[in-house]
Formats: C-alpha cells, sequence, structure tokens
C-alpha cells in the first residue's frame, strides 16, 4: 500500500483566498483524522471521521474550516477565508478501526497564507 | 490543563549515549501510551506504543510507563546519528490521541 497520501504538499495562498486540503486514507482503514502542527501548539487535532462520518469537531478552530469525506477513499479539508494564522502543517492520518491505537500519518501539507 | 505535557528539548548527545524521553499525563483513565518518532519535514510515525503500566523493549527503544506518577517515559540505547529526529509522546482514549508537543533529539557522530 502506498500509505497515507496528502495534496498538494506545499501551498501558498494570499490571505482571503480559499484552500482544500486533500488526504487519501489507507484502503480499509475506517478512521481518518485531520491534524494541524506548527511550533507554538504542537499537533492538534482537528476533526476525525468513522466510516465516513464525522465523528468530533471540536478541534475545528473556526467556523472557517470545514472538513468533509464523502467515500472511503478521500478526504478534503477546507478553509475559506484563509488568514496568515492558518499557516501551519496540516496532516491527515487513518487508523484500521475501532480500538486500534495504531494510526498512519501522511507526508503533510504545508500552508503558508501571506 | 493539557492532556500530555512534553518537555520541547532541544536534547543534543554524542553518538552511543542513552537518551531519556519523558513525558506526564493528566488522566488517570489513560491505558494506551505510544512513542512517535518525526524526522524534519516528514509525518509522524509510531514507534513505539504500550498498555496500561511496565516495560516494552524493542531493540535498541524502551517504552516505560508509570501509572502511579502518571510519567511515560522513552529510553534509547546506543544513540545513532540517524536517531536525530523529533519524538512525540501520545496517549489514546475512546478514538482519541492526544500529542505531547514533542522532544528534538539530536545525535552528534
Amino acid at each position: 500500500d502506498a500509505g497515507v497520501i496528502q495534496s498538494p504538499r506545499h501551498e501558498v495562498t494570499e490571505m482571503g483566498q480559499e484552500v482544500t486540503l486533500r488526504c487519501k486514507p489507507i484502503s480499509g482503514h475506517d478512521y481518518l483524522f485531520w491534524y494541524r502542527q506548527t511550533m507554538m501548539r504542537g499537533l492538534e487535532l482537528l476533526i476525525y471521521f468513522n466510516n465516513n462520518v464525522p465523528i468530533d469537531d471540536s478541534g475545528m478552530p473556526e467556523d472557517r474550516f470545514s472538513a468533509k469525506m464523502p467515500n472511503a477513499s478521500f478526504s478534503t479539508l477546507k478553509i475559506q477565508p484563509s488568514e496568515p494564522r492558518d499557516s501551519a502543517v496540516y496532516f491527515c492520518a487513518s487508523s484500521p478501526g475501532t480500538g486500534s491505537y495504531e494510526q498512519y500519518f501522511g507526508p503533510g501539507t504545508r500552508l503558508t497564507v501571506t | 490543563q493539557k492532556e500530555v505535557e512534553q518537555d520541547p528539548g532541544p536534547l543534543s548527545v554524542p553518538e552511543g549515549a542513552i537518551v531519556s524521553l519523558n513525558c506526564t499525563y493528566s488522566n488517570s483513565a489513560f491505558q494506551y501510551f505510544m512513542w512517535y518518532r518525526q524526522y524534519s519535514r516528514k509525518g509522524p510515525e509510531l514507534l513505539m506504543y504500550t498498555y496500561s503500566s511496565g516495560n516494552k523493549e524493542d531493540g535498541r527503544f524502551t517504552a516505560q510507563v508509570d501509572k502511579s506518577s502518571k510519567y511515560i517515559s522513552l529510553f534509547i540505547r546506543d544513540s545513532q546519528p540517524s536517531d536525530s529526529a523529533t519524538y512525540l509522546c501520545a496517549v489514546y482514549n475512546f478514538n482519541k490521541f492526544y500529542f505531547g508537543s514533542g522532544t528534538k533529539l539530536n545525535v552528534k557522530p
């Protein structure tokens, strides 16, 4: 398996623009997680899905952030409008199933908002 | 209070040294504890996990959990330059993972 795939790997955009980050989880994994990593706050869970259904979005910072998982092999994280403080590395991770402590991370998307 | 607290370092040691990385956690109900390794500009990768208290050894790495003091440790023996990375501790509870901020380790040749 190719592992968790994320695109784009780097994104530079101007404040106010819409940003869409994409993730393909490992086939057969039931859980998908979106994280944000910054020097100041470390790795923060934004939202996670189970079988394509959002379960906990309490980590989503504001209404400007939204996430979807239309099918088992694809998820998006959208920021609209983007702000400079959204600059961070965004990771997607997937996990096999309920009770599994194993989590596999993608390479991340490095977002810079100017 | 954050679920997991970790000294960010950085920690610099000579090759061959024994490294000790530590975290504390807040909730005594946590049962699953993990260590992730993250190389620069890469995603974290699971290094080791332990359930409840005790030690777990894997080659040069030993993970230790002390539930009485809510303390998690990772020991690296005979450290190598290739061990240079950021190490994140994590706990797992009801399908959610809580991460420490990471300790950056540099092993000098």
